[in-house]
């Protein structure tokens, strides 16, 4: 069966170090994957975008790696502040028919102290 | 930086009631999508929309669901015959092309009584 999991419901982290949350998936090939930010009650805002020929994308201090070999990707914040205590969601571009649904984890809860 | 806005933020319905959500995409956006998200569980896909037409749909959108752009601006989703299982946040998203990622907007709360 189809599956996406995030390493770890919750994340607890100091400022300052380097977060990485991790999403493996099975029985897919997306031809990309998303990361998201959801914070309580609002919408999954857009991080990042990796394709399946995409190795690494940096923005800031975010980083994505794709390695569809071993189906994960692993999602970094560097030097990590309060600010990014939120819940991070890995989607996979997963549609047959090439009009891009998107399939999510149930995301990682991360959590910053200062 | 423009973005997706849903109406209401907060809809209360009694159960067996229809329920119209209102979403307003960015306006070059040609890829339109609802999903929802039950109270602790997973956002899940509900359906697509492209040129005027249904593109995809999950198992989830049923015979009590429909979508609608009944003009330039506006993406519906109706929820005929409400039932206590459809309580959950509704999530409108778009984008401008396949190759783009999706933009969501902040949902609307539905609870149904």
């Amino acid at each position: 069966s189809q599956k996406i999991e995030q390493n770890s419901e919750a994340l607890n982290i100091q400022e300052g170090k380097t977060a990485t949350l991790t999403c493996n998936y099975t029985n897919y090939s997306p031809a990309y994957l998303q990361w998201y930010r959801q914070d309580p009650g609002r919408g999954p805002v857009f991080l990042l975008l990796i394709r399946e020929n995409e190795k690494e994308k940096r923005k800031e201090r975010l980083k994505v790696t794709f390695d569809t070999t071993l189906k994960q990707s692993l999602f970094h914040i560097t030097a990590s502040q309060p600010a990014d205590s939120a819940t991070y969601l890995c989607a996979l571009d997963t549609a047959a028919s090439g009009y891009s649904t998107l399939t999510f984890g149930k995301g990682t809860m991360l959590l910053v102290s200062p | 930086e423009p973005e997706v806005t849903q109406t209401p933020s907060h809809q209360v319905t009694q159960m067996g009631q229809e329920v119209i959500l209102r979403c307003v995409p960015i306006s070059n956006h040609l890829y339109f999508y609802w999903y929802r998200q039950i109270l602790g569980q997973k956002v899940e896909f509900l359906v697509s929309f492209y040129n005027n037409e249904i593109s995809e749909k999950s198992e989830i959108f049923d015979d009590q669901f429909s979508v609608e752009r009944p003009d330039g601006s506006n993406f519906t989703l109706k929820i005929r015959s409400t039932k206590l299982e459809d309580s959950a946040m509704y999530f409108c998203a778009s984008r401008v092309d396949r190759e783009q990622p999706q933009h969501f907007g902040d949902g609307t709360r539905l609870s149904i009584l």
